[in-house]
């Protein structure tokens, strides 16, 4: 019944080595999402795609890359993590605003990153 | 610039007291409105949502909110609450475009 399935649920990696996190939908929705989420904060939107079109936020550091191969795989690249990166990766789903209903987003699970 | 506030970081209230859960937006016209929550280690789950017409809308889990556009503010009921419902709960906005604005969060702790 997961209708957005991150893997892994939790990943370490070390200060420094690449990390790549996954995201699948089955919802064929246009609009996919990444999120990062610190402890007890707002999840802050990093980056989405409408279908093959991506677009960044203005204050996403350039050390965070996406990719969506297909529409239904979205993958969120972590060149070089730091220390401070360390934090939930939550991906999101939607269809397209001028769709019904209103742009709902549906979120998977997270994936927990610590950096060693 | 459109924003969305909750008042309140942390609430306490006793399994089967009522609940409310404050929020305040900003914005010039009628935003889309959302409650999600989001237990301890999970992704953040879609409770109800508001986009037009009757302004108490009912949710999943039992919750319902109304919006009141005199007060800017789409508050999050219970009548009841379970130990489950503990959790932290976000009230987000969206004018109709791709970006959510979230609150700051609310987290909910459930005494037996």
């Amino acid at each position: 019944d997961a209708m957005v399935i991150q893997n892994p649920r939790y990943q370490v990696t070390q200060f420094g080595k690449p990390v790549t996190l996954s995201c699948s939908q089955t919802l064929n929705h246009n609009v996919m999402y990444w999120y990062q989420q610190k402890s007890s904060q707002a999840p802050k939107l990093l980056f989405h795609y409408y279908d093959k079109d991506f677009n960044n936020e203005a204050d996403t550091p350039d050390n965070f890359q996406s990719r969506r191969p297909n529409t239904s795989f979205c993958f969120l690249d972590i060149r070089s993590p730091g220390l401070g990166d360390a934090a939930m990766y939550l991906c999101a789903t939607s269809r397209s605003p001028g769709d019904s209903p209103k742009n709902i987003q549906y979120f998977g699970a997270g994936t927990r990153l610590s950096v060693l | 610039a459109q924003s969305v506030t909750q008042p309140d970081i942390h609430i306490t209230v006793s399994e089967g007291a009522s609940l409310e859960l404050r929020c305040n937006y900003s914005y010039g016209a009628t935003p889309y409105l959302f409650w999600y929550v989001q237990s301890p280690g999970q992704g953040l789950q879609l409770l109800l949502k508001y986009f037009s017409g009757d302004t108490l809308v009912q949710g999943i889990k039992g919750f319902e909110a109304e919006f009141k556009r005199s007060q800017s503010s789409f508050n999050l009921r219970k009548p009841s609450v379970h130990w489950s419902d503990a959790a932290e709960y976000f009230c987000a906005s969206t004018s109709g475009t791709y970006k959510y604005i979230f609150g700051t969060g609310t987290r909910l702790k459930v005494l037996a």
